[in-house]
């Protein structure tokens, strides 16, 4: 049992290219979650999804964009990267509202932008 | 006013000593609280999740709520350096679509 899946875990992106992060879950979560982590900044939610076909924004969802075609797949897309999003980012799951059973997460993807 | 507040340390103790970690909040609809674990380079895990008012033991951690004080805690007996992490406080409502998290707790136990 994998449970939540990111790849890659580390990228190096140069200022205006675009990339896909991937996040896959084995575990049949409906409710699935992308979180970006700055230090000292906590974790801001960017875009959630709550099955497949339907995502929502969160706190800090400008320059990305996701979609759910599957429950198991939950990419991110950053279009045009800035410093700015230089970043580790976490995909993370839940069966149902978080508040039954908490996330499972992923191991992150390190971003860096130059 | 941020709806998590949690101090970001970095704490520091030596083993075998207890460890308070807290967080305060102010949205009154929360009645799920979680702590998360995060080691260093890798993703948060989840620690212990409590409903509503009261306390949780799980082992040496114990998980503390007090609604009327909006402010939640978690106790490490006997640390060990292994326990060297940040810890993140995260909460939700009934109708919450995601986890409220505090900004974490970074912990460093000493031998």
């Amino acid at each position: 049992n994998a449970g939540v899946t990111q790849t890659p875990k580390f990228r190096i992106l140069k200022i205006g290219q675009s990339m896909t992060l991937q996040c896959t879950q084995d575990m049949n979560h409906n409710y699935m979650y992308w979180y970006r982590q700055d230090p000292g900044m906590g974790l801001k939610l960017i875009y959630y999804s709550v099955g497949a076909g339907i995502t929502d924004k969160g706190e800090v969802p400008n320059g990305y964009n996701v979609s759910r075609s599957t429950t198991e797949d939950f990419p991110l897309r950053l279009e045009l990267a800035a410093p700015s999003q230089t970043s580790v980012y976490f995909c993370a799951s839940s069966y149902s509202s978080p508040a039954t059973a908490g996330y499972t997460f992923g191991s992150g993807t390190r971003l860096t932008v130059v | 006013q941020k709806e998590v507040e949690q101090d970001p340390g970095p704490l520091s103790v030596p083993e075998g000593a207890i460890v308070s970690l807290n967080c305060t909040y102010s949205n009154s609809a929360f009645q799920y609280f979680m702590w998360y674990r995060q080691y260093s380079r890798k993703g948060p895990e989840l620690l212990m999740y409590t409903y509503s008012s009261g306390n949780k033991e799980d082992g040496r951690f114990t998980a503390q709520v007090d609604k009327s004080s909006k402010y939640i805690s978690l106790f490490i007996r006997d640390s060990q350096p292994s326990d060297s992490a940040t810890y993140l406080c995260a909460m939700t409502s009934n109708s919450g679509y995601a986890l409220n998290f505090g900004k974490g707790t970074s912990l460093l136990v000493t031998p």
